[in-house]
């Protein structure tokens, strides 16, 4: 089945740091990706959207600058969180899709990467 | 507008006792319709999925789902729970064609008591 691998699982940084989430498609192309964050208690909500090799969708209230996400490949997409601030701190997950119409067409997840600002 | 709607926030069942989780979507056509779960501290896993065809989906772990198109719902369901399906389970949907982002809904917290 379809596999989704995210990288780190935990991250402490300090506050003004930039860190980098890693979002792989282990065994399918992944012509999308998408970047999530999850409060506590709470349904997850959808930052962006990204397909190979082109700029990232970026939902209303979600800064760009602040979550750069880079699709470069079909199997790799990455959020990097700049200038990070406690507020910044959460769950991010992220998923991948095959093309629709594909055998493996579907909605995988990575097992989500929860980041502390101190 | 387009919604999902998990009715019931937390639900409480014994051990062994059957299960349904209620989803009911809001959609101009039938979407593609998914179940995921989600662990403490995990991502989200799926259950199963429907896109079209047997409107009674077979998933993992034991469970499955029937689509009615009259109700504009897709149920999840299981037979006989055990305590490992403690977690959160959440219904979303894509509009048919699927070059869209997920719905999700809210989200449906199970508790197994003993």
């Amino acid at each position: 089945g379809a596999v989704v691998s995210q990288h780190p699982s935990r991250v402490i940084c300090k506050s003004g740091t930039s860190v980098k989430i890693e979002c792989r498609s282990l065994d399918f192309q992944a012509t999308t990706m998408f970047w999530y964050r999850q409060f506590p208690k709470q349904s997850l909500m959808l930052m962006a959207t990204s397909n190979e090799g082109s700029k990232a969708t970026y939902e209303q209230g979600v800064e760009k600058d602040k979550f750069l996400i880079n699709h470069a490949s079909l199997t790799l997409s990455t959020l990097t969180v700049t200038s990070a601030h406690p507020e910044d701190s959460s769950f991010y997950i992220c998923s991948a899709s095959a093309r629709p119409g594909q055998s493996n067409y579907g909605y995988t997840f990575g097992s989500g990467t929860r980041l502390t600002v101190v | 507008a387009q919604s999902v709607t998990q009715p019931d926030i937390h639900i409480t069942v014994s051990e062994g006792a059957s299960l349904e989780l209620r989803c009911n979507y809001s959609y101009g056509a039938t979407p593609y319709l998914f179940w995921y779960v989600q662990s403490p501290g995990q991502g989200l896993q799926l259950l199963l999925k429907y896109f079209s065809g047997d409107t009674l989906v077979q998933g993992i772990k034991g469970f499955e789902a029937e689509f009615k198109r009259s109700q504009s719902s897709f149920n999840l369901r299981k037979p006989s729970v055990h305590w490992s399906d403690a977690a959160e389970y959440f219904c979303a949907v894509v509009p048919n064609g699927g070059y869209s982002t997920l719905t999700f809904g809210k989200g449906t917290m199970l508790l197994v008591s003993p």
